[in-house]
């Protein structure tokens, strides 16, 4: 069976600081992997996605993830924070049939 | 193009009473699906349709119906609305038919309460 697992419910960081958040996937077949981010009150949206090819992908607002399967995570990077990038986010294992399995989510400060 | 669209934006039902969440797409996507979200819990696969006229459960099917009306609508009936459905209920869809490496796009959410 397919899982995620997010670690940390929230992570604090300083504008311009490095924001890192860390997704580790358990699957038996080669993974798709998805980052959505969730501002307050609204739907989900996507960063970035993996799905063949190329291991480190680069996704909208600076994030991007590196897909390391040897560790089975898809942990996201920013390297400088901005207040904008508060959300909540989550990581996401595409599952057989189309279905999204998702993380638990990580919410996101930004502190100025 | 709206994207997809959800009704009402926030609900308050009593225990027993029964009411649907609507949802649209208007990007002729074929695979739509309702998620509930809880905190600390991520988002919860309730059902979903593949194409127009199918659909199946997901993880957390019990206490909900669900209608894909045509290939824009998907809707989702509680029966009898119970506390432990106080949620947020997104809808979303995606273009291809079970495709697990299919982007989706969801709607704002509907915001319910059950007291």
């Amino acid at each position: 069976a397919q899982s995620v697992t997010q670690l940390g419910s929230h992570v604090s960081v300083s504008e311009g600081a490095l924001v890192l958040l860390r997704c580790n996937y358990s699957s038996s077949v080669p993974p798709y992997l998805f980052w959505y981010v969730q501002y307050p009150n609204q739907g989900l949206q996507l960063l970035l996605k993996y799905t063949t090819g190329a291991t480190l992908v680069k996704g909208i607002n600076g994030f991007e993830a590196e897909f390391k399967k040897s560790e089975t995570s898809f942990h996201l990077t920013k390297p400088s924070a901005h207040m904008s990038d508060a959300a909540e986010y989550f990581c996401a294992v595409g599952h057989q049939g189309g279905k999204l399995i998702f993380g638990q989510g990580t919410e996101l400060s930004v502190k100025p | 193009n709206a994207g997809v669209t959800q009704t009402p934006k926030f609900q308050v039902l009593k225990t027993g009473q029964s009411m649907t969440l609507q949802c649209a797409q208007d990007m002729n996507h074929n695979s739509m699906y309702w998620y509930r979200q809880d905190p600390g819990m991520g988002l919860r696969l309730i059902y979903y349709s593949a194409s127009e006229g199918t659909t199946d459960k997901g993880e957390v099917p019990n206490g909900y119906n669900v209608s894909r009306l045509n290939k824009r609508e998907f809707s989702l009936r509680l029966e009898s609305a119970a506390p432990s459905q106080t949620s947020v209920y997104f809808c979303a869809s995606s273009e291809a038919r079970r495709a697990p490496w299919e982007t989706q796009y969801f709607g704002p959410g509907t915001r319910l309460l059950v007291l």
